[in-house]
């Protein structure tokens, strides 16, 4: 399968502990995208890499979430002192580099609950 | 004001029906458009691009007024595994940076 995959796929952990996601995009893929997806609501953007340089930050990414793409393959968001409010789906996608008319292709997703 | 904005539905149509959603968009900048199906507790899959001139896939079909700065999927002879929510997706480049901004989706229920 040469989709873009996500680890894992659930996750349930209690308020205040620190996780971990992790997604491998298309391999010939330059950017890779994280989002954030409640119920009823459209993903929403939350960072972006070209390659291994992390180009753009939303808002919404606390000083509590990381992201990185240390080799400008696989890409790891971290959530630090986890809340209730973090609990959603976390979805990961990539496209082509060069030019901008490409469409993204997402991973499953990995769907965080708090407890 | 979002930047994209899709009527949330849900939109109940019954099976053979057409129907037809609309997107609008504010950022004049945007340069490409998307449509993605999602389905329930799925991610969303790319549905179709939308090129200016329109484009047709099947039973869907894809506009775009740039002018008016919306597009619009219709969707011919409905079936019932249509049921989903469609996203609308634009991607505009800002500073050297791509972004995709999305709608809420609409939903779509065909009924038998």
């Amino acid at each position: 399968d040469t989709g873009v995959s996500q680890d894992p796929r659930h996750k349930i952990t209690k308020r205040g502990q620190n996780v971990t996601f992790r997604c491998d995009p298309i391999s010939e893929h330059n950017r890779l995208y994280w989002y954030r997806q409640t119920l009823g609501q459209g993903p929403e953007f939350l960072t972006y890499f070209q390659n291994e340089a992390q180009l753009e930050k939303s808002r919404l990414l606390s000083d509590r979430f990381s992201a990185e793409r240390p080799k400008g393959s696989f890409s790891t968001l971290e959530i630090q002192r986890t809340e209730q409010g973090d609990s959603a789906m976390y979805l990961c996608a990539s496209s082509p580099g060069g030019q901008n008319n490409q469409p993204q292709h997402f991973g499953d997703g990995t769907r965080l609950s708090i407890l | 004001r979002k930047e994209v904005e899709q009527d949330p539905g849900p939109f109940n149509v019954p099976e053979g029906a057409t129907v037809a959603f609309n997107c609008t968009y504010s950022n004049s900048a945007s340069q490409s458009f998307f449509w993605y199906r999602q389905d329930c507790r799925k991610e969303p899959k790319l549905l179709m691009s939308v090129y200016s001139s329109g484009n047709e896939d099947g039973r869907f079909t894809a506009q775009l007024n740039r002018a008016s700065q919306y597009i619009s999927l219709l969707i011919r002879d409905s079936k019932l595994s249509d049921s989903a929510t469609y996203l609308c997706v634009v991607n505009r480049t800002t500073s050297g940076t791509y972004k995709y901004i999305f709608g809420t989706g609409t939903r779509l229920k065909v009924l038998a």
